[in-house]
C-alpha cells in the first residue's frame, strides 16, 4: 500500500515552462487536494475533487489546472510558469471511516 | 469563506514544559478539525482528528479539544520533549465539499 504517491520530487522550471505535477493513491479515496506551501505559511488549498470528473477551485487556482479522470490519479498542471509559483507542493487524499487525511511527500518546484 | 488562524506564530519552550497550542476558524459548520504535524522539508503527519460532535480527543501526551460553537481548537501537548519540535498546523473540513482549510501553523521548538 504505497498511500499517496508525488513526482517529480524537484523540479526547476524557466519562466513561461509547462509542466505537470504527478499524483496518484491507491486507496479508492474519491476526494483529493492539492495545496502549495510558501516559506513558513501554512497551506493554501489550490484545487480539489470529490470525485472521479469532478474537480473544484481552492483559494488560489490561478496558474493551474486540473483534471480528474480516475479515481486513483489527480494531476496537477502549470501552463504558464510564474517565479510566484515556486514553493512547495503537496498532494492528499481523503477518506476511510475515520476520514483521515494522507499527503504526498512533497513536490519542491523553483520558477526561475 | 472559512478563515483559520493559529496562535502564536512561534513558541519556545524547556524540555519537560506542558503547553498548549490554540487554533481558530470562522465558520462553525465544520465536519471535523484534525491537527499535523510538520518536520522541516517534509511533508505532514495527522496527529488527531475530532468528528464535529466530538469534544476532545487523546492520542499519547496529546489532548486536542474542540469548542464549535466559539470556533476554537487547543492541542495540548503534556511534558514537551526535543522531538517534539515542528510545525503544528490545524485544518478544519467543512460540511459541502470536503475542503479542508489549514492555518498558518505554530512553530515549536523545545530546548534540551
Amino acid at each position: 500500500n504505497a498511500g499517496v504517491t508525488q513526482t517529480p520530487k524537484f523540479r526547476i522550471l524557466k519562466i513561461g515552462q509547462s509542466m505537470t505535477l504527478q499524483c496518484a493513491q491507491d486507496m479508492n479515496h474519491n476526494y483529493m487536494y492539492w495545496y502549495r506551501q510558501d516559506p513558513g505559511m501554512g497551506l493554501k488549498l489550490i484545487y480539489y475533487s470529490v470525485g472521479a470528473g469532478i474537480t473544484d477551485k481552492g483559494e488560489v487556482p490561478n496558474g493551474y489546472n486540473v483534471s480528474r479522470s480516475t479515481t486513483e490519479d489527480f494531476p496537477l498542471r502549470l501552463e504558464l510558469a510564474a517565479p510566484s509559483q515556486t514553493s512547495v507542493y503537496f498532494c492528499a487524499s481523503l477518506g476511510g471511516g475515520q476520514n483521515t487525511i494522507y499527503f504526498g511527500e512533497g513536490s519542491w518546484l523553483t520558477v526561475v | 469563506k472559512q478563515e483559520v488562524t493559529q496562535i502564536p506564530a512561534a513558541l519556545s519552550v524547556p524540555e519537560g514544559e506542558n503547553l498548549v497550542l490554540n487554533c481558530s476558524f470562522t465558520d462553525s459548520a465544520i465536519y471535523n478539525l484534525q491537527w499535523f504535524r510538520q518536520d522541516p522539508g517534509k511533508g505532514l503527519t495527522s496527529l488527531l482528528l475530532i468528528q464535529s460532535s466530538q469534544r476532545e480527543q487523546t492520542s499519547g501526551r496529546l489532548n486536542a479539544s474542540l469548542d464549535k460553537s466559539s470556533g476554537r481548537s487547543t492541542l495540548y501537548i503534556a511534558a514537551s520533549q526535543p522531538g517534539d519540535s515542528a510545525t503544528y498546523l490545524c485544518a478544519v473540513t467543512g460540511n459541502q465539499g470536503g475542503k479542508l482549510i489549514f492555518g498558518q501553523g505554530t512553530e515549536l521548538s523545545v530546548k534540551p
